[in-house]
């Protein structure tokens, strides 16, 4: 699976939405983009994942560039409760391990504040 | 509906001893994982299961370290003669289906303390 890269830490004011880059220049044309989140002591929480086309849940965003090679996740109105680290994940199809497994970075620690 | 659960949430086990840790998935859902994660660090993979094929093994740490799963629902892990080394957060995750386009949603964890 290719590699990501994400900034350690971002700060984001309530109400204001939030934008979480991620890099991944070498996602193949196969590869998903997956974004998760851990929450304090929390298991991780799934948010949003795409191949090509930007997408919308009721959690967040996910815009993809034409190129894939980077993406970011939009939360668009940040509460204190999105306070949390946010992994961006490329998943493969691999038949065994690749497109089953999560291999999680060391993701963005965002934080939220009034 | 109800999500992933796992028993117990916290285990403080002595040095040595063995422990099992469970996990119930989604109703439903085929593919099931297990992953840890020590104090500080990212998760890391451990072992896979889909259905009736052969499980991934793949990241588990040693043979210490053992899953099962039962009637394709119920799994537990099986950590033998532990050691201060395994104290971590164990997750399990379950899936609907194998492969990227089906996510897969995690339990609250256990946490594992070997003193």
């Amino acid at each position: 699976d290719a590699k990501t890269t994400q900034p350690p830490s971002m700060d984001c004011a309530e109400g204001r939405a939030a934008n979480l880059p991620c890099n991944h220049s070498t996602i193949s044309g196969n590869e998903y983009v997956y974004w998760y989140r851990q929450i304090h002591s929390q298991g991780p929480q799934y948010i949003i994942h795409g191949l090509k086309n930007n997408e919308t849940n009721e959690m967040a965003s996910l815009i993809i560039t034409e190129d894939r090679k980077s993406s970011t996740l939009i939360l668009p109105h940040a509460t204190l409760r999105d306070t949390a680290v946010y992994y961006c994940i490329v998943r493969g199809r691999g038949l065994t391990g690749g497109g089953n497994k999560l291999t999680f970075g060391t993701g963005t620690q965002l934080k939220v504040e009034l | 509906g109800a999500g992933v659960s796992q028993s117990p949430s916290n285990k403080v086990t002595e040095k040595g001893k063995d422990v099992e840790l469970r996990c119930d998935p989604i109703s439903g859902h085929t593919a099931l994982y297990w992953y840890r994660q020590s104090l500080g660090q990212g998760l890391e993979f451990l072992i896979y299961f889909q259905g009736n094929s052969a499980p991934d093994k793949s990241g588990l740490p040693s043979d210490r370290f053992s899953a099962e799963r039962t009637g394709g629902s119920v799994s537990t892990l099986t950590i033998q003669r532990t050691q201060q080394e395994d104290s971590a957060v164990y997750l399990c995750a379950s899936s609907l289906e194998w492969g990227p386009t089906y996510e897969q949603y995690f339990g609250p964890g256990t946490r594992l303390t070997v003193t």
